[in-house]
């Protein structure tokens, strides 16, 4: 079956802790998104990418990181200098740039 | 100024009855795309409906339907004989074209109630 995972679904950090999340797609897209929600709200880009090595700021990249080593995975890194990293997080990919995204089911961050 | 707007933040329906999402929008760019999704309590977005600023026609895609009305620049979501499992969280979202860098835009939601 095709389509995005992220792990885990459930994510629970410490103050002052990096944590990975993970993202991967098999549907053979080449750009990849990272989006935020915060409770009651839309969507905030992160960051995206739109072909291997290759990866942009987007509205709220402070405190993350990513990288793009390979097409079907896009791993966000929340680091200790997100002040306020308690959201959901969602990884969507695209053919290209201009075309539908298609998300993952998301992973729950809270910081403790 | 917003770039999609959705100015109902809930909305009640009655089994079996039609409801329309309203979602505006604002661009210079002539070429936009303008998405629909679904998202339930679950939390995974679901695509439902496309429709590009040049298609002559409105979008549909089984029970759903995207009234496209593009001098209000309007792009109001139809869904027509609403089941239970449509109770969910609804977004409106823009694409820009290459001449403002492809940018995605969401709205903040409208949450549509599905009452027996």
């Amino acid at each position: 079956d095709g389509g995005i995972t992220q792990s885990p679904k459930y994510l629970f950090r410490k103050e002052g802790q990096n944590v990975t999340l993970s993202c991967e797609q098999n549907l053979n897209h080449d750009a990849m998104y990272w989006y935020r929600q915060d409770p009651g709200q839309g969507l905030r880009l992160i960051y995206y990418s739109q072909i291997v090595n290759d990866f942009q700021k987007g509205d709220i990249a402070e405190g993350y990181s990513v990288s793009r080593e390979k097409k079907e995975s896009f791993p966000l890194t929340v680091t200790s200098a997100q002040k306020n990293p308690t959201a959901f997080y969602l990884c969507a990919s695209s053919f290209t740039i201009s075309d539908t995204q298609y998300f993952g089911p998301g992973t729950r961050l809270t910081v403790l | 100024a917003q770039k999609i707007t959705q100015t109902q933040p809930g909305m009640f329906v009655q089994e079996k009855e039609a409801v329309t999402l309203d979602c505006t929008y604002d661009t210079s760019d002539p070429s936009y795309g303008l998405f629909w999704y679904k998202q339930p309590s679950s939390g995974e977005m679901i695509f439902l409906i496309y429709q590009g600023s040049y298609d002559q026609q409105n979008a549909t895609e089984g029970r759903y339907s995207l009234n496209f009305q593009k001098a209000r620049k309007s792009a109001n979501l139809v869904i027509s004989a609403s089941q239970l499992g449509d109770s969910a969280m609804y977004f409106c979202a823009m694409r820009e074209g290459l001449m403002t860098g492809n940018q995605f835009y969401f709205g903040t939601g409208t949450s549509l109630t599905v009452i027996p």
